[in-house]
């Protein structure tokens, strides 16, 4: 069974630079038919996409966080991993990571599926 | 402010027949498919229907998906105090800011 858990600092400065890693269990990264992604949530609010990766390093990002967004992909950890720059305290929230399912038959098809625990992260001086 | 409209709330009896709807444009809903996520309390969001109306493993047939136009409904029968949650609506946009998009969220109560 296919499982992803986040891991990285619970506290975050403001103007700093947030670092998530994501470590999947029970599958490889390196399967040709997912993407890997990252999904936030601030406290009491909804669901956000910030990005995602393929195993092979290509990577596509929300436009309204692109400027601060990088993540990237170590295969032979198993791991993916999200940097988020100059970070506010609106970028407060659970972080989760999740494995992303994307395709094209005659329309676009895409969910999340399964979901790492979430972890928060706290922008606060 | 989402992309995907939800209704913030909704309520029902247990044992009895609730929808949720989601509401988005011909970028989003109209042209590709539709996604549901039911987020318990205290957890992380979890797949219940992808595809419009398809359901994973594991997923009772007391859930189902299904779309009309720009929009999508969420159906949920035998309803049980074990499925208060958020629920949210996710699919692809194809603007200029393309990739996936997330309603706000309905959270269920179960009276």
């Amino acid at each position: 069974q296919l499982q992803l858990q986040e891991s990285g600092p619970g506290l975050v400065k403001p103007s700093e630079t947030l670092s998530l890693t994501c470590t999947v269990s029970g599958g490889s990264i390196s399967s040709s038919s997912y993407y890997w992604g990252w999904i936030r949530q601030p406290p009491g609010k909804g669901l956000e996409w910030i990005g995602s990766i393929y195993y092979s390093g290509s990577t596509y990002y929300n436009p309204s966080l692109k400027s601060r967004v990088t993540i990237s992909v170590d295969t032979s950890k198993n791991q993916f991993s999200l940097k988020l720059s100059s970070v506010t305290a609106a970028d407060t929230a659970v972080y989760y990571c999740a494995r992303e399912r994307r395709g094209y038959s005659y329309v676009i098809y895409n969910w999340f599926d399964p979901w790492g625990q979430g972890t928060l992260v706290t922008v606060s001086s | 402010q989402s992309v995907l409209t939800q209704p913030p709330s909704v309520s029902a009896a247990p044992g009895q027949k609730v929808t949720i709807s989601c509401s988005g444009s011909s970028s989003n809903i109209g042209n590709n498919y539709v996604s549901w996520y039911q987020q318990l309390p205290g957890t992380a969001p979890k797949l219940l229907i992808y595809d419009n109306n398809k359901r994973p493993s594991g997923i009772p047939d007391r859930f189902s998906g299904s779309k009309s136009g720009t929009s999508a409904t969420l159906g949920i029968t035998g309803l049980q105090t074990g499925d208060e949650a958020d629920y949210y609506c996710g699919t692809w946009d194809s603007s200029l800011s393309a990739g996936p998009v997330f309603g706000g969220g309905t959270k269920l109560t179960v009276l």
